[in-house]
């Protein structure tokens, strides 16, 4: 079955702290994933989408992830965070007609 | 930036009421989609839209719902006799033609059943 896990219900950082969160999927077809962003009582916003090519895929706001096969995973880092991405971030990946989301983490950035 | 839009940004219904929510896909996509966040929940697929027809829908997606494309721009989600917990903020989303991989979601209408 199709499935996106995401592990880190709620991460709470300090400012300049370092970020990752992780994500892992179910899905036997070719892969398309993506990192959602939600800031509070607004809309969600594409952070990064991997297709093919490099793994290491840069998004916005200094925001990247890794694609690895291997590992089913598509983590999302950024070096250094700031009180304003405090927001609740999404892993999705491509089914069929749909996209499959997972539960996401609410990211508290303390100031 | 062509955008999907949606409207109303805020609906208050009547339990046993009929709502229909309103997108307007970006004007060159051909597939388009329903998608709902309970509050503090994830994002859930509700069905998905093609050629006039419905490609995928999900259990949640019963005999309540319906979608319908009435004129070229604008693509609908009608709720036949809300429950409270059709509560929820719904969005629509779009793709091109040439790239159904990826999906452009508008800002949501937010439903609220009392």
């Amino acid at each position: 079955a199709q499935s996106v896990s995401q592990h880190n219900h709620h991460v709470i950082l300090s400012e300049a702290a370092s970020l990752e969160l992780g994500c892992n999927y179910s899905y036997g077809g070719t892969v398309n994933l993506f990192w959602y962003v939600q800031y509070p009582g607004q809309h969600l916003q594409l952070l990064l989408k991997y297709f093919s090519g490099d793994p290491l895929v840069k998004g916005i706001k200094g925001f990247e992830a890794e694609f690895i096969k291997s590992k089913f995973s598509f983590n999302l880092r950024k070096p250094s965070v700031q009180w304003s991405d405090t927001a609740e971030y999404f892993c999705a990946v491509r089914g069929t007609y749909k996209y499959i989301f997972g539960t996401g983490t609410r990211l508290k950035v303390l100031a | 930036e062509p955008e999907v839009t949606q409207t109303p940004s805020h609906q208050v219904t009547q339990m046993g009421q009929e709502v229909i929510l309103r997108c307007v896909p970006i004007s060159n996509h051909l597939y388009f989609y329903w998608y709902r966040q309970i509050l503090g929940q994830k994002v859930e697929f509700l069905v998905s839209f093609y050629n006039n027809e419905i490609s995928e829908k999900s259990e949640i997606f019963d005999d309540q719902f319906s979608v319908e494309r009435p004129d070229g721009s604008n693509f609908t989600l009608k709720i036949r006799s809300t429950k409270l917990e059709d509560s929820a903020m719904y969005f629509c989303a779009s793709s091109p033609r040439d790239n159904y991989n990826e999906q452009f979601f508008g800002p949501g209408t937010r439903l609220t059943v009392l």
